[in-house]
Order: C-alpha cells, then structure tokens, then sequence
C-alpha cells in the first residue's frame, strides 16, 4: 500500500511568488491534513479537508489556502510569499480525520523563500 | 497556553536505561492521544496512541494517560541510540490534531 505522497519535496521562491504544494493520501483515505512545521514553533495545524470540504482551519492568513479533488489528492497554495514562510510543508492522511486512528504523514516539502 | 506541552530537552540517557518523555493538555475534553517520532530531516512516524486511562505496551514503548491530572507520558525501556528522535506528543480534540513542539532525546551508546 503506498504512503502519503508529497511534491515537490524541495521549492525555493522568492518573495512575493505564490507556491502550490500537492498531496495524494493513502488509497480510501479521505481526510487530507496540513501542517507547517518550523523549528521555533513545532507543528503547526494549517488545515483539514474531507470529501473535498474544508472542515476544519487553522489560525493563518488568508494567503495560506488549499483544496481538495474528488479522488482525495489535496493542494495547499500560499501566495505572496514572505520570508517566514520559509518551513516544512507536512501533510497527513487518515481514514475519516477522527481521533480514532492514526495520522500517516507524508515525506515534506521544504519550502525555502529568500 | 498551548494546547500541548513538553519539555523541549534534550533528554539523555545512557543506552540501556528508560526514558520517560512526558505531555500535558489543555483541554479536558480531549478525546485521544498519540505519540510521533521524527527524526532530522524526515517526517513524524506514529509509535502508537491510547484513548483510555491507564498503559497500553507495544514492544519496548509503553503509553501512560492519567486523563484526570491532564498527561501523557511515553515510556522507553531498553533505549538504543537509534531512538535518538524528537519525540512529538499529539492530542486529538474537536475535529483537530494539536502537536506539542516536540522532545529531542539523547541515547549515548
């Protein structure tokens, strides 16, 4: 069974660009989760889709945004990029996004603006 | 306050020994627990997750939740230089995964 698939896995932009990550989560899963991680605050809960719905956010700008297609696969697009955005990109998969399994993450984006 | 608390480390131990990696909560409410482990440059990997109060074993790993104090705890016997990780603590609760920013243990050979 594949894992949860990221890409790219390295992106440098520059300020003011717009960048477009994908996801493809495991096969029946249909909950698609995206974190921002950085050394000085951790992970960071971006936001959740299910069934191709927004279900949940997170506390980010409006320039963080993301969608999901009719076979799961998700993207999260941030435009006008700032130096601070400068992270790993991580999302994870799970069945229906309840506390009652697991999380698969996928491998990252590095993301670096400069 | 943060949802979810832990101590940043680093954390050593000599190899052999156990180590206790330790979460609180902020929420009473929340409903399940998990514990990821990342190593540098990769992405977290679940060790397991406990729902009710009390230990839950797999392997050398042990899961203590005490749901009234607010914790969560892992246990590691037989500590190996390979669990040199960071150690993320999860909490589900309403519809959301909040992660703590992580432990970094130490195993010394």
């Amino acid at each position: 069974k594949a894992g949860v698939t990221q890409t790219p896995r390295y992106l440098i932009k520059t300020r003011g660009q717009q960048v477009t990550l994908s996801c493809s989560p495991i096969s029946g899963h249909r909950s698609v989760s995206w974190y921002q991680q950085t050394p000085g605050q951790g992970l960071q809960f971006l936001f959740e889709y299910f069934s191709e719905t927004q279900r949940n956010k997170g506390n980010f700008p409006g320039r963080f945004s993301g969608r999901q297609f009719s076979n799961s696969r998700s993207e999260m697009n941030v435009s006008t990029l700032e130096l601070g955005d400068s992270a790993l990109y991580l999302c994870a998969s799970s069945p229906d996004g309840q506390g009652n399994t697991e999380a698969f993450f996928g491998q990252g984006t590095r993301l670096t603006v400069v | 306050q943060k949802e979810v608390e832990q101590n940043s480390g680093p954390l050593s131990v000599p190899e052999g020994a156990i180590a206790s990696l330790n979460c609180t909560y902020s929420d009473r409410g929340s409903q399940s627990f998990f514990w990821y482990r990342q190593y540098s440059g990769k992405s977290p990997e679940l060790i397991m997750f406990i729902y009710s109060n009390g230990d839950k074993e797999d392997g050398r790993f042990t899961a203590q939740l005490n749901k009234a104090s607010q914790y969560v705890s892992l246990l590691i016997r037989d500590s190996q230089p390979s669990d040199s990780a960071t150690y993320l603590c999860a909490v589900y609760n309403f519809n959301k995964f909040y992660f703590g920013s992580g432990t970094k243990l130490n195993v010394k050979p």
